[in-house]
């Protein structure tokens, strides 16, 4: 039973350039989550989705960041024209959802470096 | 606001001696309080969680950690601490929303265990 699956693992972007991240949920699990985590620092939510429907992106920075989870295939996390500041480890989880047991379970996360 | 604090950002013990991570909460609401520890990039793994019952709860690797609602504190405990044990660990709260929950972490604590 395949975990959470992210990829790529290591991306390195020139400021600019876009950046996409992948994410595929556990099987059975409907609801993903991405956090993103600084050197140093905690975890920050950013955006919460199910299939086809953004839940919750009160966490995403108004522009350049934008996120989906379609009926078919893995959630992406997009950045377009990335900055130096975007530069982090961004971690995907999903869970059943609704009356689940409700941890989380993670990937491995996609650390991002931007030159 | 619902959050969760954890006031050390570094824990150092010795090895074999008990090993005590501090969490307090606020939530609106019975909390839903959960105990993740990261290991060097790795993603976060799921150690322990209190929904509702017995106030001292019992996790992975022989961790285990005390819901005390008077003092809105869910402390993560461990008798006798192993190197390791040396990883970072995050504090959380589920926050319920109409159709589904977010979880919103802790600033994470490092512990530090010493041979």
């Amino acid at each position: 039973n395949a975990g959470v699956m992210q990829n790529p693992r290591h991306l390195v972007r020139r400021r600019g350039q876009e950046a996409r991240l992948r994410c595929s949920p556990m099987k059975g699990h409907s609801h993903v989550y991405w956090y993103r985590q600084l050197p140093e620092e905690g975890l920050k939510f950013m955006v919460y989705l199910q299939k086809e429907n953004i839940i919750d992106e009160s966490g995403m920075p108004k522009e350049r960041f934008s996120a989906e989870f379609p009926k078919e295939g893995p959630s992406i996390l997009r950045i377009q024209q990335v900055v130096r500041g975007d530069s982090a480890a961004y971690f995907c989880a999903s869970s059943r959802g609704g009356e689940g047991t409700g941890e989380l379970f993670f990937g491995e996360g996609s650390r991002l470096t931007v030159l | 606001a619902q959050s969760v604090a954890q006031p050390e950002d570094q824990v150092n013990v010795a090895e074999g001696n008990p090993l005590t991570v501090k969490c307090t909460y606020s939530v609106s609401g019975n909390p839903y309080l959960f105990w993740y520890v990261q290991y060097p990039n790795r993603g976060l793994q799921f150690l322990l969680k209190y929904i509702t019952g017995d106030n001292l709860v019992k996790g992975s690797y022989g961790f285990e950690a005390e819901f005390n609602k008077s003092q809105t504190s869910f402390h993560l405990k461990k008798p006798s601490a192993l190197v390791s044990d040396s990883a970072l660990y995050f504090c959380a709260v589920r926050v319920l929303y109409t159709g589904g929950f977010k979880t919103i972490f802790g600033a994470g604590t490092r512990l530090f265990v010493k041979a």
